[in-house]
């Protein structure tokens, strides 16, 4: 079965630094978003692309934040100068075009900000 | 406010007992349903979801859900548990006409007792 890869399963930076979380979606899936879960604490919705842009982002969601699609195969997040609070799992997710909402998660990365 | 709720932030129940977990939603239209499960240290797991048609949807691992429009609940349950089921459990709804992205419940923790 098709599976969301997440490079790396763990990281851990220091504050202020910049840090990149891969994702290789599925590969015939258009759809693709970023959700965080602080530890302890619900699954948020943080942004969603379509068509190589942005279609949704959430209010977490803040200029520290980009994604971008480089190549046509990886979906990455950037986080530009972090902070403590960003600490979390981070899960990516891709799904098809159309009604389905067939969202596939990846296992995720969890970002240790120290 | 539109939300989605998940009374239960803990259940424990008895390996064997049947099982049900709560999920209420606040939406104007009814939303797209789903259950999601994770292990710990793991991502999410679709377990079924609802879209339309027959109120009562079969998932993998044995569960299955009701969406009930009057209550605006879509309560999962299972009829005997076993001691693998013990893991988080997320109700997600993607509300129509609001660009596709889930938005999830708190989260119930599931026990297993021998």
């Amino acid at each position: 079965e098709p599976e969301v890869t997440q490079t790396p399963s763990h990281q851990v930076t220091q504050m202020g630094q910049e840090v990149i979380l891969r994702c290789v979606p599925i590969s015939n899936h258009l759809y693709f978003y970023w959700y965080r879960q602080i530890l302890g604490q619900k699954v948020e919705f943080l942004v969603s692309f379509y068509n190589n842009e942005i279609s949704e982002k959430s209010e977490i969601f803040d200029d520290q934040f980009s994604v971008e699609r480089p190549d046509g195969s990886n979906f990455t997040l950037k986080i530009r100068s972090t902070k403590l609070e960003d600490s979390a799992m981070y899960f990516c997710a891709s799904r098809v075009a159309g009604g389905n909402y067939g969202y596939t998660f990846g296992s995720g990365t969890r970002l240790t900000v120290v | 406010a539109q939300s989605v709720t998940q009374p239960d932030i803990h259940i424990t129940v008895s390996e064997g007992a049947s099982l049900e977990l709560r999920c209420n939603y606040s939406y104007g239209a009814t939303p797209y349903l789903f259950w999601y499960v994770q292990s710990p240290g793991q991502g999410l797991q679709l377990l079924l979801k609802y879209f339309s048609g027959d109120t009562l949807v079969q998932g993998i691992k044995g569960f299955e859900a009701e969406f009930k429009r009057s209550q605006s609940s879509f309560n999962l349950r299972k009829p005997s548990v076993h001691w693998s089921d013990a893991a988080e459990y997320f109700c997600a709804v993607v509300p129509t006409g609001q660009g596709g992205k889930l938005i999830f419940g708190q989260g119930t923790e599931l026990s297993v007792k021998p």
